[in-house]
C-alpha cells in the first residue's frame, strides 16, 4: 500500500467551480499535511501547510484534515483557469531532526472560461 | 531574492553514461534535499544534505549518491544510467532540516 494514494484525474471544471481534491494516507501517526501546486514544466509551490486535524482557509483555498479517516482535501472556490495546474498533496514526515515529504501521485486540473 | 536554481535546464544522456546535475539553494537556506518525478507521478525523496552530509535517504540505489559544498550547493550524480533513470529532478531547499523546502524549477534528464 502506498503511504499517500491521491487520484490523478484529469478534472476538467468550468470557470467559477468549485473544485474538491482528495488524498488518502496509510500511516496514522503522520501529522504534518501539505497541498502544492505545479504548473507545467516548474517546480511545486506550497499553497497550505496544516498540522493535525481541522480546516485552513487561505483566500479562496480551503485544506481539510480528517485523521479519523485519514483523509485530506484542498477546495479551490470560485476557479480560475489559472488555477490549471497539477495539485500535490504532501505528508511532511519528520524523523531524528530531519524532514522529508511523501507525495501523492498528482491531480490534474483544467479550469476552462 | 534568487530562489532555487538548478543547472542544467535539459539534459540528455544514454544508457550507462554518468550525469550531474547541480542546484543552488535559495539565500539563507542550508539544507538541500533531492527529488525525482517520473512523468504523470509525484516527487520521491532522493537524499537530503545538511552540513555537507548526507542525512537521510530514499529508496535509490547508490547508484545515486550527491555532495554538498561549504557554500550549500549541491551536485547529484547518477551512474550508469538506465532508461528508468529518466525523470524531472527537483531540488529543495530549506532553511533548517526541518523546515519548509522551496522547491526549484527541476532538470529535466531524458536517457536514450
Amino acid at each position: 500500500q502506498k503511504e499517500v494514494e491521491q487520484d490523478p484525474g484529469p478534472l476538467s471544471v468550468p470557470e467559477g467551480a468549485i473544485v474538491s481534491l482528495n488524498c488518502t494516507y496509510s500511516n496514522s501517526a503522520f501529522q504534518y499535511f501539505m497541498w502544492y501546486r505545479q504548473y507545467s514544466r516548474k517546480g511545486p509551490e506550497l499553497l497550505m501547510y496544516t498540522y493535525s486535524s481541522g480546516n485552513k482557509e487561505d483566500g479562496r483555498f480551503t485544506a481539510q484534515v480528517d485523521k479519523s479517516s485519514k483523509y485530506i482535501s484542498l477546495f479551490i472556490r470560485d476557479s480560475q483557469p489559472s488555477d490549471s495546474a497539477t495539485y500535490l498533496c504532501a505528508i511532511d514526515m519528520f524523523s531524528g531532526g530531519y524532514n522529508k515529504l511523501i507525495f501523492g501521485a498528482g491531480t490534474r486540473l483544467a479550469v476552462h472560461p | 531574492d534568487a530562489g532555487v536554481t538548478q543547472s542544467p535546464t535539459h539534459l540528455i544522456k544514454t544508457r550507462g553514461q554518468q550525469v550531474t546535475l547541480r542546484c543552488s539553494p535559495k539565500s539563507g537556506h542550508d539544507t538541500v534535499s533531492w527529488y525525482q518525478q517520473a512523468l504523470g507521478q509525484g516527487p520521491q525523496f532522493i537524499f537530503q544534505y545538511y552540513e555537507e552530509e548526507e542525512r537521510q535517504r530514499g529508496n535509490f540505489p547508490d547508484r545515486f549518491s550527491g555532495h554538498q559544498f561549504p557554500n550549500y550547493s549541491s551536485e547529484l550524480n547518477v551512474n550508469a544510467l538506465l532508461l528508468g533513470d529518466s525523470a524531472l529532478y527537483l531540488c529543495a531547499s530549506s532553511p533548517k532540516p526541518y523546515n519548509e523546502q522551496f522547491f526549484g524549477p527541476g532538470t529535466r534528464l531524458t536517457v536514450l
